[in-house]
């Protein structure tokens, strides 16, 4: 199994609601991840966990709150979005490097967020 | 720092025609390359890759060349097909905390005529 599912597909959202995106992954990788990419544009990494444990936060707004509860599964919960946020929320996991591996990340399909 | 830098889109061609996308990178030592590509309304997909100098990755009739010299990695097809339409990402992978960070190239939209 090489998928990485994410859910929602599609959320729609007001400035004042609480949702949640969710990722899945049985590969057994450690390091799962959130990119947020806008249209025409490249991913931007947002947060890397390492054997569950957050690594890296790239200076993130405190409105996105990402959770990783077990080695498969990474959450990321949104309160008090601005419509700027509207965006494709892209999943990945990978290995941790620590074996001689190619360094690929695995992604997912992404969750399309609008922000009304 | 490391960045990656992809030949500007859009790419419009004829089906059937050869296509190369440029990608150049700056690094220190010697990281892994990748070429992504993103259908419409989807997730990156792993195009191909290649760990070390001369490698060649190659898939379905893809290939680049890891370049130390020039510092590139160019994707080439040597026919394609109306199905190619997409965004293409150059990226390199560079081992940090525990993780694989990719740095990403802008992205070569490429659009395939009938």
């Amino acid at each position: 199994d090489t998928e990485v599912t994410q859910t929602p597909k599609h959320l729609v959202m007001g400035m004042t609601n609480k949702k949640s995106l969710k990722c899945e992954q049985h590969m057994g990788h450690r390091a799962m991840y959130w990119y947020k990419q806008k249209a025409k544009k490249p991913p931007e990494l947002m947060f890397v966990y390492s054997y569950e444990k957050l690594s890296i936060n790239e200076s993130v707004p405190s409105r996105f709150s990402p959770e990783c509860p077990n080695s498969s599964l990474l959450n990321l919960h949104l309160h008090a979005l601005q419509p700027e946020d509207s965006a494709l929320y892209l999943c990945a996991s990978s290995d941790t490097g620590l074996l001689l591996r190619t360094g690929e990340l695995f992604f997912g399909e992404g969750s399309r967020l609008t922000v009304l | 720092g490391d960045s990656v830098t992809q030949m500007e889109g859009p790419v419009t061609l004829s089906e059937e025609a050869f296509l190369t996308i440029n990608c150049t990178y700056t690094a220190t030592g010697y990281p892994s390359l990748f070429w992504y590509v993103q259908y419409p309304g989807e997730g990156l997909q792993l195009l191909l890759k290649a760990t070390k100098a001369d490698d060649k990755g190659s898939n379905k009739g893809f290939e680049a060349t890891y370049r130390k010299e020039t510092t590139s990695f160019h994707l080439e097809k040597g026919s394609v097909q109306v199905s190619d339409s997409a965004v293409y990402f150059c990226a390199l992978s560079r081992r940090i905390q525990g993780a694989q960070k990719l740095v990403f190239g802008q992205g070569t939209r490429l659009t395939i005529n009938p």
